[in-house]
């Protein structure tokens, strides 16, 4: 069974609208965490935003927001306000177990966003 | 250095040929991960190293493949008697463990593109 399900191959949204991106996972540890990471075509992977299995509030930075319902275990990705940069490969991961940056990530098959003026 | 570097980017070698791929961390960081992404897909883990040893390969697809990283900074990725399958872009990413760390705080490199013909 995979770990990270990204249900969605492509989006399309409209410049300045917002977006979700959909995450579902799959693991039996209580302690993890969960990670976004957005890929442009030159191929780095950017870090977005992160969100601890214990962590009570949703995460948020600037235009990026976490959307973690952990009873459904879904931890959807919100974009405000688009803009054209934003179109990427996002990519959803988890990390069981540990602690700390320590343990190997677990990636999804990622959704292709294309952000249109 | 100021982030994770890879050399080289691009390999293009051919089938049953050996390829090392080259991984210098962020200064510190005492884990390193390796990671193959193949076109269209999400990173896949291959190996996990902690400080020189590595603390889970369980990714590593078949014994062509190995990784060290003798001194616990720099790591190589060895891949012997080339196949075609091979081809994709190897990420790898460092992290620093410990008390105090985040738990965010993995930093990616840009990657090597191997192609084998």
């Amino acid at each position: 069974a995979q770990k990270i399900t990204q249900t969605q191959p492509g989006m399309f949204v409209q410049e300045k609208e917002a977006v979700t991106l959909d995450c579902t996972y799959d693991t039996s540890d209580q302690s993890y965490g969960l990670f976004w990471y957005k890929q442009p075509s030159s191929g780095e992977m950017i870090f977005l935003i992160y969100q601890g299995s214990y962590d009570e509030q949703n995460a948020t930075e600037g235009r990026y927001s976490l959307n973690f319902q952990k009873a459904r275990k879904s931890a959807n990705l919100v974009i405000s306000a688009s803009q054209l940069g934003d179109s990427a490969m996002y990519f959803c991961a988890m990390r069981e177990g540990y602690g700390g940056s320590q343990g190997n990530l677990i990636f999804g098959k990622g959704t292709k966003l294309s952000v249109k003026p | 250095g100021a982030g994770v570097s890879q050399t080289p980017s691009n390999k293009v070698t051919e089938k049953g040929k050996y390829v090392e791929l080259r991984c210098d961390p962020i200064s510190g960081h005492t884990a390193l991960y390796w990671y193959r992404q193949s076109l269209g897909q999400g990173p896949e883990f291959l190996i996990y190293f902690q400080g020189t040893g590595a603390a889970d390969d369980s990714g590593l697809p078949n014994d062509r493949f190995f990784a060290v990283r003798p001194e616990g900074s720099v790591s190589t990725l060895k891949i012997q008697r080339t196949e075609r399958g091979d081809s994709a872009v190897y990420l790898c990413a460092s992290s620093l463990t410990g008390q105090g760390a985040p738990d965010y705080g993995y930093t990616f490199g840009s990657g090597t593109r191997l192609t084998v013909v």
